[in-house]
Formats: structure tokens, sequence, C-alpha cells
């Protein structure tokens, strides 16, 4: 059993349309994140949500919109994709030390 | 401004060699995390490191903290080529977030 898992694993898109990657976790944790890896590999947090709450919030476009229905779920929206926004994107959830768990990754590419 | 630094940001070793990351962060923080990352794979937790002192060992790698030193090592022994990968270090902040080092690639060569 996969214990975070996001979809899709791959996303190639043309600049200006709307995509969404969706996350799953089953491991019961609260804390959910969103990251992004750019291509030296440089992570960089973007949101944090803890039972459906949103309590990071980095800055970020608005056109990155996350949205958690549930605690084992937290869905990231992207709208007018950009050049820049090429990277790989990763869920991940967390135990109360801290250490983090995360999902198999995101490639979004745009042209 | 809050800072992790890596040491160094890529290495090439040799199989059979000893070497040591390090890992300084900016903060009080008694709360350091090692990640290993293959290329084009997710993020793997290696250890957690949550008091002054702490040491822990996992097959050839061994990481360890000093909080008043404010750093962090992750020592590999005898090197094997199945241990190439970029590690990663984060300290944990007050709120429990993680901030990161821009990770160190280690190639190690048969």
């Amino acid at each position: 059993d996969t214990a975070v898992s996001q979809t899709p694993k791959y996303l190639v898109t043309q600049m200006g349309n709307d995509k969404s990657i969706k996350c799953e976790q089953n491991l019961g944790h609260d804390t959910m994140y969103w990251y992004k890896q750019d291509s030296k590999k440089f992570l960089k947090i973007m949101f944090s949500y803890n039972n459906k709450e949103l309590i990071i919030n980095e800055t970020v476009p608005n056109r990155f919109s996350p949205k958690s229905p549930d605690k084992a779920h937290l869905n990231l929206h992207i709208n007018s994709l950009e050049l820049g926004d090429s990277a790989v994107y990763f869920c991940a959830s967390s135990l109360q030390t801290g250490e983090l768990f995360f999902g198999e990754g995101s490639r979004l590419t745009v042209l | 401004e809050l800072k992790v630094e890596q040491n160094p940001l890529f290495l090439s070793m040799q199989e059979g060699k000893n070497y040591t990351i390090y890992c300084n962060y900016s903060t009080t923080s008694d709360r350091l995390y090692w990640y290993r990352q293959d290329p084009g794979k997710s993020l793997e937790s290696l250890f957690v490191l949550l008091s002054n002192g702490a040491v822990k060992q996992e097959g050839r790698l061994m990481a360890s903290l000093d909080t008043k030193a404010r750093l962090s090592t992750l020592h590999i022994t005898a090197a094997v080529h199945d241990l190439s990968a970029t590690y990663f270090c984060a300290e944990g902040d007050s709120n429990y977030q993680l901030i990161w080092g821009a990770g160190t690639k280690l190639i190690i060569k048969p």
C-alpha cells in the first residue's frame, strides 16, 4: 500500500492551461504539504495544511490554489500555467516529530 | 534569515572509502532530519535526530547532532555504489516546519 500517493506522475501541458495534482495519504497524519523542487533540486515549501486548515502559505503566485477536502487529501490546482512552473511537485505528510513522508512526485512540464 | 548549509554540495568518491557530509544550521533547533533522494525519485527519510548528542546508524550511514555547534554530520563508512544519491539535511523550526539544505550529490565509483 502506497503511503502518500499523488496523481498524475507526469503532466505535459501548454502555457496558459489549468491543471490539478491530487494527493492522498493513508498514514493517518494530520499535516500535509506541497513542495516544489526545481531543476537544481532546491526544495521549496508552498503550502501546509493541518487537519484541513491552511497553516503555511508561502510566497506563491495566487495562480496556485490548494484544497483539502479532508485530512487525508490535499490537492493542488494551478491556473494559467507559465514556463517557470515547470518543476517536480511533491506532496508530503508528517508525524508530530516533523518527519516528512513524501509522495513520488508529479513532474510538470509547461511548453 | 534561517539557513541550512550543506558541505560539500558535490562529492565523488571511490568505493570502500569513508567520508562525511556536514550540515550547519542557523537556529537553536534540536531537531535535524536527513533524507535521501535517488535520481528521478522521491525523498526518503533516513534519520530523525531530536536531541543534542543524538547519534543514529543504519548500515554504512551514521548521523549525529551537536546542537551547541549547530552542526549535524552524515558519515559514510566503506562506501558502496548503491549509496550514490543526493542527501538533504533539514532543520526543524519552532513550528515543526523544515528548513532545507541545498542537498549533497554523492557519486560513488566502483
